[in-house]
């Protein structure tokens, strides 16, 4: 079976911290994206990445960066994690053109609290 | 840019009651996706729709794509309690990133 796999389910971080999300697909996707998810807000894009090395900023960018070291793994990173950084954050993959070849991959979340 | 809405943001049924959400465009879309994320879970691609008036069915779920490749609809016929989720649209235009609407959350009374 396919996957998109979050390294947590669950994170509380003081804050202030550096705080580093990890991601890992199987599926040989090309693709990769972080978005969060708010109540009524739906699903923001944060950043995503075409291969390897390479990012774009998504709509929400600001007190966030990214790493693409290797094809199957993509990491967020809060510099410096503030309380508005609370939420559910999704990482997602697919192939590079999603005609006729499926949508996007979700992992399961990680729901970060940040205190 | 590129938005899309999503309507409604709630809706309630009775159990075997149909349902209906809507997605419109501001632009012209190549493709659009539909996901389900069930409470407490994450959203899982359910289709994809890319040609001008297609309706694809799953079951007593039918999709349809406008003719103009700006809007479109999912409906449920009959609705039982394993529907309860929120519906996701996601229309793609010209880059290769779709963008999302906000979801409609379904609510099934038995």
């Amino acid at each position: 079976d396919v996957k998109v796999t979050q390294s947590s389910r669950y994170l509380v971080k003081r804050t202030g911290e550096k705080v580093f999300l990890e991601c890992v697909q199987d599926m040989d996707h090309e693709n990769m994206f972080w978005y969060r998810q708010d109540p009524g807000l739906g699903l923001r894009l944060i950043y995503f990445s075409y291969d390897v090395k390479m990012k774009e900023k998504g709509d929400i960018p600001e007190g966030y960066s990214v790493s693409r070291e290797k094809k199957e793994r993509f990491s967020l990173i809060l510099e410096s994690a503030s309380t508005n950084q609370t939420s559910m954050y999704l990482c997602a993959s697919s192939f590079r053109t999603t005609s006729s070849r499926g949508g996007y991959t979700f992992g399961s979340g990680t729901r970060l609290t940040v205190v | 840019g590129q938005q899309v809405m999503q309507i409604p943001q709630y809706q309630h049924v009775q159990e075997g009651e149909d349902f209906t959400t809507y997605c419109n465009s501001s632009t012209t879309l190549s493709n659009i996706q539909w996901y389900k994320q069930r409470p407490g879970g994450h959203p899982v691609f359910l289709i994809q729709l890319v040609k001008s008036g297609e309706v694809k069915k799953q079951k007593r779920l039918t999709f349809q794509f406008g003719e103009a490749k700006k809007n479109s609809s999912l409906h449920i016929t009959a609705t039982q309690t394993t529907d309860v989720g929120t519906y996701f649209c996601a229309g793609q235009g010209g880059s290769y990133i779709p963008t999302f609407g906000r979801g409609t959350s379904l609510i099934v009374h038995p």
